[in-house]
């Protein structure tokens, strides 16, 4: 069974369009974060929830919009796509005793590929 | 602030050598370390993380770092590696407190030649 798992794992699409990164976790964990990695493999934090709260919001555009309908699900939503956005983003969860701690071994899904042409 | 440097984009080696990942960090306050594994097209793993106590760390997988306050240096090593150890290898450090944010370096591709 696949702790985190992500959908879609590849994803091309043309600027200006909008798109979705769903994103569930079945460990139990309070934590959940996205994260982006660029083309030369460095790894950014973007957002991070704790039982469905807002509780690390990084300078990202507007355009992102994580969800989390559930402590168990958090959705990524990108409006209005540039080349700019072109990466692998990662679903990564923890248990967060200490909220976004990072204390607790985080695990992370196998990451989705956007591509935008 | 926090930050992290991994000295090495890239480092090559032979089968059953030996390997040190560079890491220094810096920081004002008091951190955790981590290192984390990326194999070629999946997400990142924890190899093992330093919070408190002794200085000298063990993973899985056979890796070993151990953390050097006066160097800010958290260097990752194994005595003998392993062509399935071929990975990128990323440090990370977070502050000692909630709501702290992990931040991780640039990574060191590790290859391993037969």
């Amino acid at each position: 069974d696949t702790a985190v798992s992500q959908t879609p794992k590849y994803l091309v699409t043309q600027m200006g369009n909008d798109k979705s990164i769903k994103c569930e976790q079945n460990l139990g964990h309070d934590t959940m974060y996205w994260y982006k990695q660029d083309s030369k493999k460095f790894l950014k934090i973007m957002f991070s929830y704790n039982n469905k709260e807002l509780i690390i919001n990084e300078t990202v555009p507007n355009r992102f919009s994580p969800k989390s309908p559930d402590k168990a699900h958090l959705n990524l939503h990108i409006n209005s796509l540039e080349l700019g956005d072109s990466a692998v983003y990662f679903c990564a969860s923890s248990q967060g005793a200490l909220a976004g701690s990072g204390v607790d071994e985080q695990y992370f899904g196998p990451g989705t590929r956007l591509t935008v042409t | 602030a926090q930050s992290v440097t991994q000295l090495d984009s890239q480092v090559p080696v032979f089968e059953e050598a030996p390997v040190e990942l560079r890491c220094n960090y810096s920081s004002s306050v008091s951190v955790y370390l981590f290192w984390y594994v990326q194999y070629p097209n999946q997400g990142l793993q924890l190899l093992l993380k330093y919070l408190s106590g002794s200085t000298l760390v063990k993973g899985i997988n056979g890796f070993e770092a151990e953390f050097n306050k006066s160097q800010t240096s958290f260097h990752l090593r194994k005595p003998s590696v392993h062509i399935s150890d071929t990975a990128e290898y990323f440090c990370a450090v977070t502050r000692h407190s909630s709501a702290s944010k992990i931040i991780f370096g640039s990574g060191t591709r590790l290859s391993i030649r037969p």
